[in-house]
């Protein structure tokens, strides 16, 4: 039951390279999300798909890319990356219902040197 | 401009006693609010939620209260066990826009001693 999956788990960048985060989830979900978490400022939402075929921007998409590359995928990509992107990424799901709630994989820690 | 605060980076308490956690907001647009238990090197996990037209929501050891008029809600936890010990986060969901975007509080570090 592997639910929301990303990958890679770490990673170490120099200030200038790109990368791209992977996310795929299992549940059939429509909607995915990227958000990062830094210390003493919460969880921060980057971007969002609230359906297959569609992205829409956070609070704080700058710097970022996002792709929705099916149902299942939502990759999020640096294109040139810079020591304020050091993070940790989370990729989530919504199953659609009212509630509410987000279903979140393990993480990505980011960091740019 | 934080729209969900949670005021007290960290909380300790005694096991067995009550947790209150506590999370103020700003936007009278949000209609629902949820409570998320992150554990080191994890995702964070859905704890409880409660709907803006509600006042209570109760699962088990978890209650969360919503005072709409103090635009305040809390999380207690009854009693508190070690395991509980994590740092939780309060968001809320906008009414408006679709998405089912949440913005998030900067969260509370419990920990819960023997």
């Amino acid at each position: 039951n592997a639910g929301v999956t990303q990958t890679p788990k770490f990673q170490v960048l120099k200030t200038g390279q790109s990368m791209t985060l992977q996310c795929a989830q299992d549940m059939n979900h429509n909607s995915m999300y990227w958000y990062r978490q830094d210390p003493g400022m919460g969880l921060r939402l980057i971007y969002y798909s609230a359906s297959e075929g569609t992205t829409d921007k956070g609070e704080v998409p700058n710097g970022y890319n996002v792709s929705r590359l099916n149902k299942r995928e939502f990759s999020l990509r640096l294109e040139s990356a810079a020591p304020s992107q050091t993070s940790v990424y989370f990729c989530a799901s919504h199953r659609g219902v009212n509630t509410g709630e987000l279903f979140f994989g393990e993480g990505s820690r980011l960091t740019v040197l | 401009d934080q729209q969900v605060k949670q005021n007290s980076p960290s909380l300790s308490v005694q096991e067995g006693r009550i947790s209150i956690l506590n999370c103020d907001y700003t936007n009278s647009m949000f209609d629902y609010f949820l409570w998320y238990k992150k554990y080191p090197a994890e995702g964070p996990t859905f704890l409880i939620s409660i709907s803006s037209i509600k006042d209570k929501n109760e699962d088990g050891r978890f209650t969360v209260f919503l005072n709409k008029s103090a635009k305040h809600l809390s999380l207690h936890i009854v009693p508190s066990q070690p395991g509980d010990s994590a740092v939780y986060f309060c968001a809320a969901r906008g009414s408006t826009g679709g998405g089912n975007k949440l913005t998030f509080g900067t969260g509370t570090q419990l920990k819960v001693e023997l």
